[in-house]
């Protein structure tokens, strides 16, 4: 069964809005989460690692406020698009690490569509 | 250079046939090696994970890693049209460090 979930699976919006993608790790505590996004027919690329109870650390390149990430929990990462515009269109992914595990597993991913 | 190379293909090949997937790296701190499986617009799932130099095998799917020569290997035997899909190497420095994404390398096994 699934190791991690994520909601939406896809959303599309107006440009301006606000978007929140959830992750949720159910078989364990993810101490550690990313998120990824990836443009079709390109790979994966990190956007930030986000520890559970302390801010999240972005790649460079990456917007820390326009894309905000809240790790409350064990088992919830958020990452909320703001005043999304075309280009932040995306296919946005997270993974879960547990506290004594080398693998990742990955959220079936959002697909993001800003008219 | 960047840190991981993989033929992006695409790569076709009949049913049955024994495939041969590879990437490069460059950094030599890299101990952790994984294979990822990703179908169209979903998140990938993890095939295999290796630790460090050698082979590991799972049914049809064995994993080589050479360390000295920085090459990973994902080898699938008896190829299924089920297998068609984009295979993405991914080394790790430490256990909690990020994993390093190669471009991956789509493929269609044919009926």
């Amino acid at each position: 069964g699934a190791v991690v979930s994520q909601h939406p699976s896809w959303v599309i919006c107006k440009s301006g809005t606000s978007v929140k993608i959830e992750c949720r790790s159910l078989d364990f505590q993810a101490t550690t989460m990313f998120w990824y996004r990836q443009f079709p027919k390109q790979s994966l690329m990190l956007m930030a690692t986000s520890n559970e109870g302390s801010k999240a650390t972005y790649e460079q390149g990456v917007e820390k406020d326009k894309f905000l990430i809240n790790h409350a929990s064990l088992t919830l990462s958020t990452l909320t698009v703001t005043s999304a515009h075309p280009e932040d269109s995306s296919f946005y992914i997270c993974s879960t690490q547990g506290r004594a595990g080398e693998k990742l597993f990955f959220g079936s991913g959002t697909q993001l569509s800003v008219l | 250079q960047k840190e991981v190379e993989q033929d992006p293909g695409p790569l076709s090949v009949p049913e049955g046939a024994i495939v041969s997937l590879n990437c490069t790296y460059s950094n030599s701190a890299f101990q952790y090696f994984m294979w990822y499986r990703q179908y169209s617009r979903k998140g990938p799932e993890l095939l295999m994970y290796t630790y460090s130099s050698g082979n590991k095998e799972d049914g049809r799917f064995t994993a080589q890693v050479d360390k000295s020569s920085k090459y990973i290997s994902l080898f699938i035997r008896d190829s299924q049209p089920s297998d068609s899909a984009t295979y993405l190497c991914a080394p790790r420095r430490g256990g909690s460090e990020k994993l390093v994404f190669g471009k991956g390398t789509k493929l269609t096994v044919n009926p």
